[in-house]
């Protein structure tokens, strides 16, 4: 079974500003996928970005980028140009690419922005 | 964006009530799941189903049962709720095709007094 672990449970950024979020995960398994997931305050969770193992270039989705160190077993989201927007809390998950597999998230690390 | 539901979005009961909760998504995913999250927590899986007539237990021991009779439908039942059982439950599917993407419903706060 895989383990996720988010080490910052609270991050704060000024708008505009840039910010990462730290995960580390563990698995014995060399094919998987990693995920961040955004819920902000009594809203829907929805996907931010998702990574696969097998592909060494890092995923990015417009503000959105992680840092994926295989090795290391390291995968960082970073926010550029913070918005008011981006306020919420943030989960890490890894999945191995297994049909029965299923999600594992770490414990989240809430986010703040400030003006 | 998600085409998932969940009611309802608040309940507050008293202690020994049978609940149901509801969850449905039009989007014609095989695999569904509940999570269990208490606030400012992380997510624990508690069931899950990869199709009709499948159900699992998940990671988080849980007093609920589920069942998936149809696609669209996977309820969570609670037979004698209790004050342990206050929490959010959250409902998400999922498809193979889409790189096993989470849509998630808004959840239900349920509260047991």
């Amino acid at each position: 079974a895989q383990t996720v672990t988010q080490s910052q449970p609270e991050m704060s950024v000024q708008e505009a500003e840039t910010v990462t979020l730290s995960c580390t995960y563990d698995t014995s398994e060399s094919d998987y996928y990693l995920f961040w997931y955004k819920q902000p305050p009594s809203r829907q969770m929805i996907l931010v970005i998702r990574q696969e193992a097998y592909k060494q270039q890092n995923a990015t989705e417009n503000r959105f980028s992680v840092n994926f160190q295989k090795a290391a077993k390291s995968f960082s989201l970073k926010i550029s140009d913070s918005q008011l927007g981006d306020a919420a809390m943030y989960f890490c998950a890894c999945r191995l690419n297994s049909g029965y597999s299923t999600l594992t998230f770490g414990k989240g690390t809430m986010l703040l922005v400030s003006p | 964006e998600a085409d998932i539901y969940q009611t309802p979005r608040y309940l507050v009961i008293g202690t020994g009530k049978k609940i149901t909760l509801e969850c449905s998504q039009t989007m014609g995913h095989d695999k569904m799941y509940w999570y269990q999250q208490d606030p400012g927590m992380e997510l624990h899986l508690i069931h899950y189903s990869y199709g009709v007539n499948s159900t699992e237990k998940g990671d988080l021991s849980s007093e609920s049962t589920v069942s998936r009779i149809r696609t669209e439908h996977f309820p969570l039942t609670l037979e004698s709720a209790r004050p342990s059982h206050t929490s959010q439950y959250l409902c998400a599917s999922s498809d193979y095709h889409m790189g096993e993407k989470l849509f998630f419903g808004s959840g239900t706060q349920l509260s047991v007094l």
